[in-house]
């Protein structure tokens, strides 16, 4: 099992570009999240998914959105991006929401 | 939002000493989680708790889940080279409305004493 994969490892946007960050999971898990990290902090859930077609908003959600169509894949789409989404991006999944989280290796996003 | 304070927030360790750091909460956790998180890689499970009172090992490492159920700790004894990293403990809540949402400490970043 490859685990949980983010594609790109890292990317430099301009003000107002968009993108998609990739997140695919082979452990046929149910959840899907995404989060942020911000130096010092620890991490922000901005999305999570319980399955294919269902998504709702964390903590975080504004400038950002997501979509699942299959149980592997969980995008996240930047539209607009903004210098305050420069972040570290990570993928995570489990297999039920009282189970570990597995994460994925992150993509770092600089928007300048 | 929830918060957990994670101390300390940094510190530095000579080979061969014990580390000790918690996770303190004013809320109610169901579950903790510690992880560790090594420069430009993903937070990787260490140890994850269920029980409040639990005490658990994974190798050098042990983590307890607080009796309150709004703490825990994680030591690490007889600490190595690779030991360096951040660790992060999480914390689901028992609202049983986050969908196995977790809450995020800080972190505590170990360093190797110059």
């Amino acid at each position: 099992n490859a685990g949980v994969t983010q594609t790109p490892k890292f990317r430099i946007l301009k003000i107002g570009q968009s993108m998609t960050l990739q997140c695919t999971q082979d452990m046929n898990h149910n959840y899907m999240y995404w989060y942020r990290q911000d130096p010092g902090m620890g991490l922000k859930l901005i999305y999570y998914s319980v399955g294919a077609g269902i998504t709702d908003k964390g903590e975080v959600p504004n400038g950002y959105n997501v979509s699942r169509s299959t149980t592997e894949d969980f995008p996240l789409r930047l539209e607009l991006a903004a210098p305050s989404q420069t972040s570290v991006y990570f993928c995570a999944s489990n297999s039920g929401g009282d189970y570990e989280q597995y994460f994925g290796p992150g993509t770092r996003l600089t928007v300048t | 939002g929830q918060q957990l304070n994670q101390s300390p927030q940094s510190m530095f360790i000579q080979e061969g000493e014990d580390v000790s750091m918690n996770c303190t909460s004013s809320s109610i956790f169901n579950t903790w989680l510690w992880y560790k998180q090594d420069p430009g890689e993903g937070p990787v499970l260490l140890i994850a708790l269920y029980k409040a009172g639990e005490l658990t090992s994974n190798g050098r490492l042990t983590a307890q889940f607080g009796i309150t159920r709004k703490d825990s700790f994680l030591n690490i004894s007889a600490s190595i080279p690779s030991d360096v990293g951040i660790y992060f403990c999480a914390g689901q809540l028992t609202d049983g409305g986050s969908q196995g949402n977790l809450i995020f400490g800080k972190g505590t970043k170990l360093s190797v004493k110059p």
